[in-house]
Parts: structure tokens; C-alpha cells; sequence
């Protein structure tokens, strides 16, 4: 079992749709969480950290249940621009600063 | 604020040879780390620098890999021997804090092995 393991995907949703993510980690001693979205062919973006009382900015919220080692991420109205993969991230901080990817999952906003 | 910056964008060579990799971090950020995506398989963590010093090195794959930060400024990723399997590009990130902070990534080396 990956350490940390996201919906396979790919998602393709209308523009204007809601989309949702979901992110497990295994290692409950993981400490901080990201997401991070990356373009074909491109780096990987920090899109927003993930703190345990949720945040939101703009269009785009994220959760933490510590509990159920479960992230999730949340796309409102959505744009052609959302489209990209959108990556998991945890860190175990108790091993160092070893930041461990999820395989991601590919959105399409459609128009 | 320049970005992380990597050189070169794209490398190509054969079985056998060697080849570097260089990675500017953003200016002031002493954590530097090292990642790898292999075609179809998500990115893996090999290594990350605090200032010039090692802090975490478990992710490299083996001791064909040389990763040295003199002067705690670049850093580069020596590949010697190179063999198939380590094509896949090599990203670089920088961040100013450790933890809770984001990394910041540079737009990654391709490197393809022949």
C-alpha cells in the first residue's frame, strides 16, 4: 500500500461544477499536509497548505481529519484554468523533512 | 523574487556517462531539497540540505548519485554511472522554513538515459 494514495482519476467536470478530492496517508505521525497542482510538463505549484480546522481561498477549500488520515480538497466553480493534476502531500515530520507525493489526480474542466 | 532555477532543462546521454545537475535555490532559503518522477510513478523525495549539510538522505536510490551543496548557496546531483533506469526528471525545491511551509520548486530537469 502507497504511503499516501489519492482518487485515480482523471476527473472531467463542466466548468462552473464542483469537483472534489480525496487524499489518505498511512503514516499517522505525518504532520503537515499540501496541496500542490502541476501543469503537463511543468513543476509542481504549492496551491495551499492543509491546516486540521480546514481553509478555504476563494473557490478552493481544504480539510484535514487527522483521525481518519484523511485530506480533501474542494474545487468551486470550476474554470478551464483548474485543469492540471492536483497533488497530495504529506510530511513526516518526525523522519526529517522527507515530503512524500501522492500520485495525483488529473482534472479537465470542460467547456 | 527570482524562482528556483535548474540547469540544464533537458539532458540526454548514454548508459555509462556521467552527467550534473545544478539547482539555484530561491535567494535566503536554506532548506534545499532533491525529488525524482520516473515515467508513471510519482515524485519521490531523495534528499534534503540544510544550508551545506545533509539532513535526510534516505530517498537516494543508490551510490551512483552525489548530491553536494559547497557553500550551502547551489546545489548540484552528480549521476555516475548512469544506468536506464535513472531517466525521469529531477526537480529541486527551496523553502525558507522547515515544516509547515510549502516548498517552492524549480521547473525540473529532464534527463533521459540512452
Amino acid at each position: 500500500r502507497k504511503e499516501v494514495e489519492q482518487d485515480p482519476g482523471p476527473f472531467n467536470v463542466p466548468e462552473g461544477a464542483t469537483v472534489a478530492f480525496n487524499c489518505t496517508y498511512s503514516n499517522s505521525a505525518s504532520q503537515s499536509f499540501f496541496w500542490y497542482r502541476q501543469d503537463c510538463r511543468k513543476e509542481p505549484k504549492l496551491l495551499m497548505s492543509v491546516y486540521s480546522s480546514g481553509n478555504e481561498d476563494g473557490r478552493f477549500t481544504a480539510q484535514l481529519n487527522r483521525a481518519s488520515q484523511y485530506i480533501s480538497l474542494l474545487i468551486r466553480d470550476s474554470k478551464l484554468s483548474d485543469s492540471a493534476t492536483y497533488l497530495c502531500v504529506v510530511n513526516r515530520l518526525n523522519y526529517g523533512q522527507n515530503f512524500v507525493f501522492g500520485p495525483g489526480t488529473r482534472l479537465s474542466v470542460l467547456p | 523574487e527570482a524562482g528556483v532555477t535548474q540547469f540544464p532543462s533537458h539532458s540526454v546521454i548514454e548508459k555509462g556517462q556521467t552527467v550534473t545537475l545544478r539547482c539555484d535555490p530561491i535567494s535566503g532559503h536554506d532548506n534545499l531539497y532533491w525529488y525524482r518522477r520516473v515515467m508513471g510513478k510519482e515524485i519521490k523525495f531523495l534528499l534534503h540540505f540544510v544550508k551545506e549539510s545533509k539532513q535526510d538522505e534516505s530517498g537516494m536510490p543508490n551510490n551512483r548519485f552525489l548530491a553536494e551543496r559547497t557553500g550551502g548557496t547551489y546545489s548540484t546531483l552528480k549521476v555516475q554511472p548512469a544506468e536506464l533506469e535513472d531517466s525521469g526528471v529531477y526537480f529541486c525545491a527551496s523553502s525558507q522554513e522547515l515544516g509547515l511551509a510549502g516548498q517552492f520548486f524549480g521547473p525540473g530537469t529532464r534527463l533521459t538515459v540512452l
